[in-house]
């Protein structure tokens, strides 16, 4: 099956800092997506990206199917956006990454 | 829009004993949703995919006769854990689907 792999697997920042989360994909997709598990553990859905770019408020996300990776840009980082961020792959399937644990410090 | 929601959050059971949990898409149809697992640290598997009105899909390696799913309605999909063993203890997480996936908030079973 497809593999997924993330980076880095973790990672402190310093509030205000900006940061680049990547997602390496061994095959060609039509459907990525990327997430934010909250300390909860709900997964809230930030972009659905199989390819281009896309930009929410301090995040933004680009995805190069064409050399199978995608990036998640958080810039000015806030405590509140620490907790896991997974991408996922695949068609009607999704096949998650290992994800990258962010901590941001106050 | 898109809201899904899992009943209970939370459950602590006796070995031997068998769970349900509910998967429900509030505001559209889902013929197809999925459930996965979580340990700790760890990523989100695939248990199975879950068909309206059809038998579900498992994954390699996922007891069917232990997890039993049910999606009786295009709204409602059910995961029971039959006989659970302290090793089934985990985050379970639904999915389903639109045009995109849409996650449940998850259910924390302990089995003790």
């Amino acid at each position: 099956g497809i593999q997924v792999e993330q980076s880095p697997p973790d990672l402190i920042l310093q509030e205000g800092a900006n940061s680049t989360l990547r997602c390496n994909f061994s095959d060609s997709v039509n459907n990525l997506q990327w997430f934010h598990q909250n300390p909860w553990g709900q997964l809230i859905n930030l972009f659905y990206i199989p390819s281009g770019t896309k930009q929410n408020g301090r995040l933004s996300a680009t995805t190069v199917a064409t050399e199978r990776y995608s990036l998640l840009y958080i810039s000015s980082s806030q405590t509140t956006d620490s907790g896991v961020y997974f991408c996922a792959v695949g068609g009607n399937m999704l096949t998650f990454g290992g994800g990258t644990r962010l901590m941001v410090k106050p | 829009g898109a809201v899904v929601s899992q009943h209970p959050s939370w459950v602590i059971c006796k070995s031997g004993t068998s769970v349900k949990i509910e998967c429900r898409s509030l505001d559209f149809q889902a013929t197809t949703m999925f459930w996965y697992r979580q340990f700790p640290k760890q990523s989100l598997m695939l248990m199975a995919t879950s068909n309206e009105g059809s038998k579900a899909t498992y994954e390699q390696g996922v007891e069917k006769d232990k997890f039993l799913i049910n999606h009786a309605s295009l709204t409602l999909s059910t995961l029971t854990v039959t006989s659970a063993h302290p090793e089934d203890s985990s985050f379970y997480i639904c999915s389903a689907r639109r045009e995109t996936q849409y996650f449940g908030p998850g259910t924390r079973l302990l089995v003790l």
